[in-house]
């Protein structure tokens, strides 16, 4: 099973929006709601930031947001911050486990 | 407050073996489904193998499948991946998080494995 397919990328100044694409297939994204997004810093275990597509836990600001049209979730993120920098991966349910994408690093410029 | 607390990584030679656990709190453990996710040097996450909470269900990922086990003590709240016959590839670091069905939750900080000689 390949990987989620993620830009490598994405930056934007501080208080813009941006939004971060996850790209699968009719197995993975578009079979089920369960697509998850999640946010590492340097050193940093990884950190759940939304989970079954558009849902984000306590304590997440509402700055992030999660939606999916087909095979393709995205994550976007408003109103930059600069602590908002860092690596973002998405991962899908793949009827037995999850499978992530290779990751997106966020630069605050 | 759920935590996560790995351990048993190291600088093992390739075609060793090593033992990693997890121990969980703040949780009811047998619930919930475990998973163990690993990130090289530099690389993005790779799921490696998880086990559901009463042990039905254990599954792993094609690179380690025939190599790595998977187990869990539900009285001890821990879980853990016995690695045999460890390559250069398996180098990185091993997260354990709870999962359930909408993926990873709650991560560990992870375990450093470095497998050379």
């Amino acid at each position: 099973q390949s990987a989620l397919t993620q830009p490598p990328s994405a930056s934007g100044s501080p208080g813009q929006s941006v939004t971060i694409s996850c790209t699968g297939t009719s197995s993975d994204v578009g079979a089920y709601n369960y697509v998850s997004w999640y946010q590492q810093h340097p050193g940093k275990a990884p950190n759940l930031m939304i989970y079954e597509v558009n849902k984000r836990p306590s304590g997440v600001p509402d700055r992030f947001s999660g939606s999916k049209s087909d095979n393709t979730a995205s994550l976007t993120v408003s109103g930059l911050q600069a602590e908002d920098e860092a690596d973002y991966y998405c991962s899908s349910f793949l009827g037995t486990h999850n499978i992530f994408g290779g990751g997106t690093k966020l630069t605050v410029l | 407050e759920v935590r996560l607390v790995e351990s048993g990584g190291g600088l093992v030679e390739p075609g060793g073996s090593l033992r990693l656990s997890c121990a969980a709190s703040g949780l009811t453990f047998s619930s919930y489904s475990m998973t163990w996710v690993r990130q090289a040097p530099g690389k993005g996450l790779e799921w490696v193998s998880s086990l559901s909470g009463d042990t039905t269900y254990i599954y792993y990922a094609d690179s380690v499948k025939g190599r790595f086990t998977i187990s869990r003590d539900n009285a001890k709240n821990s879980v853990y991946l016995q690695m045999n016959s460890l390559r250069g590839d398996d180098t990185a670091v091993y997260y354990c998080a709870t999962d359930p069905a909408g993926g990873p939750d709650h991560w560990g900080q992870g375990t450093l494995v470095t497998v050379s000689s």
